[in-house]
């Protein structure tokens, strides 16, 4: 597998929380993706992050990317009950995206 | 934003029988992939498609799948035949471009296969 088994995880928190993300991934990549999954629904790209960037900020959202130790993080400022959903990280491998197992998020109103 | 549009969203089969899932992808995008998601489980890349041929298929995507666009009409999964372990949420994606560094995919809702 491409990802760390850390991926896989669940948290709920309250409105108005903030949360971090994390994922890491064992092979090189020059890009990290963060996609956000709401229920029935495809994914949909929240944030591109590249190697060079080490931060990407987008609203209340904020990606790193750290190329040593092959990690990458997403933060959520001011969390929303829409925030709701499955977020994954994604790398990019010859043409495709390989995606990690995600983080199930629940926003309790 | 553009959107990718999947017919049927749900297909209930007999295993055995064919399958063929529908993909209208973003219209000026050149690359299609084809992912399949088994419940609370993760994206899993089974095949992309550029300029009418397979670039890379994945060990999921077995000899019964296949894909093709003919004439620049739907992006088809085909299925032939079925199988009980196929039953999940297949998801198509587009993007314009991928050139030297990654791209942003965009994915349609899924069509949730049922194999009975």
């Amino acid at each position: 597998s491409q990802w760390g088994e850390e991926n896989l995880q669940a948290l709920s928190i309250q409105e108005g929380e903030d949360v971090t993300m994390n994922c890491s991934y064992k092979t090189y990549t020059t890009v990290v993706q963060w996609y956000r999954q709401k229920s029935g629904k495809g994914p949909a790209q929240l944030i591109l992050i590249r190697s060079n960037e080490r931060e990407k900020r987008s609203g209340r959202l904020r990606a790193t990317l750290d190329t040593s130790s092959q990690s990458s993080s997403l933060s959520i400022t001011g969390t929303l009950a829409t925030d709701t959903a499955v977020y994954f990280c994604a790398t990019d491998a010859q043409g495709k995206l390989i995606f990690g197992q995600g983080t199930k998020l629940s926003i309790k109103p | 934003g553009p959107k990718v549009l999947q017919i049927p969203s749900h297909q209930i089969i007999d295993m055995g029988q064919m399958v063929t899932l529908n993909c209208d992808p973003v219209s000026n995008h050149l690359y299609f992939y084809w992912y399949k998601q088994i419940l609370g489980q993760q994206m899993e890349f089974l095949v992309n498609f550029y300029n009418g041929k397979v670039m890379e298929k994945s060990k999921l995507f077995k000899d019964q799948f296949s894909v093709e666009r003919p004439d620049g009409s739907y992006f088809t999964l085909k299925i032939q035949p079925t199988a009980l372990e196929d039953s999940a949420v297949y998801f198509c994606a587009s993007s314009p471009d991928w050139g030297a560094s990654a791209e942003t995919l965009y994915f349609g809702s899924g069509t949730r296969l049922t194999v009975l």
